[in-house]
């Protein structure tokens, strides 16, 4: 079946602590993105790649990274959390740009205390 | 920056009647998207509009792109319950990037039965 995976689907940690929202799509998509949701704010875009090894910033990318070593994997990394990065978080993949349709993984609710 | 505007935030419709949602962009869009995402889930792709003045349709969903292509709704005709979601629309972000996507705030519908 095709999809995007994320994981954990829940998490919740403390201030400071890094850590690692993975997300995988097995469709061969070259774009990938990650989203954060919060209440009022929509969907605002993080980071992004357009293919391996190119990544660029988004609306909000400070204290975020991000890698694409691979075509499938595209993990979101927190070196060290803060309470304002609480949110609902989203990955997705498209076939090539932007202007393809984009498949939304299930969802990352983070807490971070 | 740029921006890309949704209203209204939220609507409450009796089932039967229509609703409409309609997105603003301060700058000109190459293309529109539109997503729903129901309570509880990820965002899904609902359609793509390109040329200027588009217009489609999906069953009783009608989607528009205004003639200067800085505007676009979206109209549902006599809503059911399994409308119930939150409505985006989202554009390419402006300055060259080809990978960055605006996402309005959207529109949350609730519809009662």
């Amino acid at each position: 079946e095709a999809q995007v995976t994320q994981n954990p689907r829940y998490l919740i940690t403390v201030t400071g602590k890094k850590l690692t929202v993975t997300c995988s799509q097995n469709m061969n998509h070259e774009y990938m993105s990650w989203y954060r949701q919060d209440p009022g704010l929509g969907l605002r875009q993080i980071y992004y790649s357009m293919n391996v090894e190119v990544t660029d910033k988004g609306d909000v990318p400070e204290g975020y990274k991000v890698s694409r070593k691979e075509k499938r994997n595209f993990p979101l990394i927190l070196e060290s959390p803060s309470p304002n990065q609480t949110s609902l978080y989203f990955c997705a993949s498209s076939l090539k740009r932007i202007n393809n349709e984009q498949f939304f993984g299930p969802g990352t609710r983070l807490t971070v205390l | 920056g740029q921006q890309v505007m949704q209203i209204p935030q939220y609507q409450h419709v009796q089932e039967g009647e229509d609703f409409t949602t309609y997105c603003n962009s301060s700058t000109t869009l190459s293309n529109i998207q539109w997503y729903k995402q129901r309570p509880g889930g990820h965002p899904v792709f609902l359609i793509q509009l390109v040329k200027s003045g588009e217009v489609k349709k999906q069953k009783r969903l009608t989607f528009q792109f205004g003639e200067a292509k800085k505007n676009s709704s979206l109209h549902i005709t006599a809503t059911q319950t399994t409308d119930v979601g939150t409505y985006f629309c989202a554009g390419p972000g402006y300055g060259g990037s080809q990978g960055n996507l605006i996402f309005g705030k959207g529109t949350k519908l609730s519809v009662k039965p």
